[in-house]
């Protein structure tokens, strides 16, 4: 089945500092690819939903990019600040069963002051 | 208003006894979704129902069960729980499979 892997676990960034985050996926029919982050003690919150025909996304402070030959989904935060301090997922759904998600194993950013 | 709730936020079982889980969506989605968090895991998914009166098995069903008796609500029953079931555990709903999620507070579960 549908494997994603979340690299790296663990990230510190300075304040400022640009904070880079990447997930490799394996089913070439994935479809659907989500950014989630969950601060400390909270619930998921979706960050950005990218379809498959997209490849750049960008939100407020961070660009999502989207390589389908390489099967990579990578998140950039540009210009971290403390509040982006928070664990991120990434998610791919894929045809024909959209319905089950595969989240990877998230990754604890850290951005010290 | 929270969307999708979660009861309890926490609980403390013992082992062999019966844990239900609940979730309630005021979203009217028709997909929800029971995960357990761990960590070095991210999320798993448990069971997932389409629809009222179906649950389907996720990736970690074992030693769970899961009830859909209506549109916004769906359970997660452990009938016999066990020390490896202590998680933290989300419900999730999503109008279309395969869609955003949204999620419950989660339910911080211990299992002496």
């Amino acid at each position: 089945g549908e494997q994603v892997e979340q690299r790296p676990p663990h990230l510190s960034v300075r304040e400022g500092d640009s904070a880079v985050i990447t997930c490799t996926y394996t089913d070439p029919n994935s479809y659907y690819f989500f950014w989630y982050k969950q601060e400390p003690g909270a619930s998921l919150q979706l960050l950005m939903k990218v379809f498959s025909s997209t490849e750049i996304n960008e939100g407020q402070g961070f660009t999502v990019l989207l390589n389908k030959k390489d099967k990579r989904l990578s998140l950039n935060l540009t210009a971290a600040h403390p509040g982006d301090s928070a664990a991120y997922f990434c998610a791919v759904s894929s045809l024909p069963n959209a319905y089950k998600v595969i989240f990877g194993k998230g990754t604890h950013l850290h951005v010290l002051p | 208003e929270a969307a999708v709730t979660q009861s309890p936020r926490n609980k403390v079982a013992v082992t062999g006894g019966k844990v239900t889980l609940s979730c309630n969506q005021t979203n009217n989605h028709n997909n929800m979704y029971w995960y357990r968090q761990d960590t070095g895991h991210g999320l798993r998914l448990i069971h997932y129902s389409y629809g009222a009166g179906s649950t389907e098995k996720g990736d970690i069903p074992d030693g769970y069960k899961a009830s859909r008796p209506s549109q916004e609500n769906f359970s997660l029953i452990l009938e016999l729980a066990t020390p490896s079931q202590t998680s933290v555990y989300f419900c999730a709903s999503g109008e279309l499979g395969g869609d955003t999620q949204y999620f419950g507070p989660g339910t911080r579960l211990l299992v002496l």
